[in-house]
């Protein structure tokens, strides 16, 4: 099994719908990360978490909040999607002792 | 300037030659610098991470530090068709609050 999965894999929806992703993990990691991809701007951090009772705003946080319900889950919510919210959305881990970093595969969001 | 900046490519290489992919990063109190491959529409995976100067070598790859000049590098030796890829630099910088940054990637193309 994946160390790091994320569902949905694919979501198509509409402008003012409430979005949630979410990411779980088995590496016993405490570290979670969401990121944003979109062509030419690479990777972007959305929030990131270093424990249970710490979440922490990423770069581009206007119009995204996160949830950590436990060690293992980490979620990430569009209260309002709006179109230019469509990317590749990433869930992350990382090893606290190397800060690699492990992906999960990836959510394909369009918003119509 | 950007954090972290990576030529975008394509860089197109005949197979088993060496590709080499270039990365420079801005903060001079980044600590912690990482190679992620990315193939279309997959997740980015690591390749390796180093995290102080010189050259560190796992398989076919090395890759080469200098804090000194800001920037960290990427060989392939012996390329092959299958290191056909987006080739992602990250830097760990704690200037001011903690940041993982991302440069936008180098598309590589080898050649068969």
């Amino acid at each position: 099994d994946a160390d790091v999965t994320q569902t949905p894999r694919n979501r198509i929806t509409k402008t003012g719908k409430r979005i949630m992703l979410e990411c779980s993990q088995t590496k016993g990691h405490d570290r979670m990360y969401w990121y944003r991809q979109d062509p030419g701007l690479g990777l972007r951090l959305i929030y990131y978490s270093f424990d249970v009772k710490d979440i922490n705003k990423g770069e581009i946080s206007d119009g995204y909040s996160v949830s950590r319900q436990a060690q293992a889950k980490f979620s990430l919510s569009l209260e309002s999607a709006i179109p230019n919210q469509t990317a590749l959305y990433f869930c992350a881990t990382s090893d606290p002792r190397t800060s690699e970093q492990f992906f999960g595969p990836g959510t394909r969001l369009t918003v119509l | 300037q950007k954090e972290v900046e990576q030529n975008s490519g394509p860089l197109s290489v005949p197979e088993g030659a060496i590709a080499s992919l270039n990365c420079t990063y801005s903060d001079r109190v980044s600590q912690s610098f990482f190679w992620y491959r990315q193939y279309s529409g997959k997740s980015p995976e690591l390749i390796m991470s180093i995290y102080s100067n010189g050259d560190k070598e796992d398989g076919r790859f090395t890759a080469q530090l200098n804090k000194a000049s800001q920037y960290v590098s990427l060989l392939i030796r012996d390329s092959q068709p299958s290191d056909s890829a987006t080739y992602l630099c990250a830097v760990i910088t704690r200037a001011g609050t903690y940041k993982y940054i991302f440069g936008t990637g180098t598309r590589l193309k080898v050649l068969a």
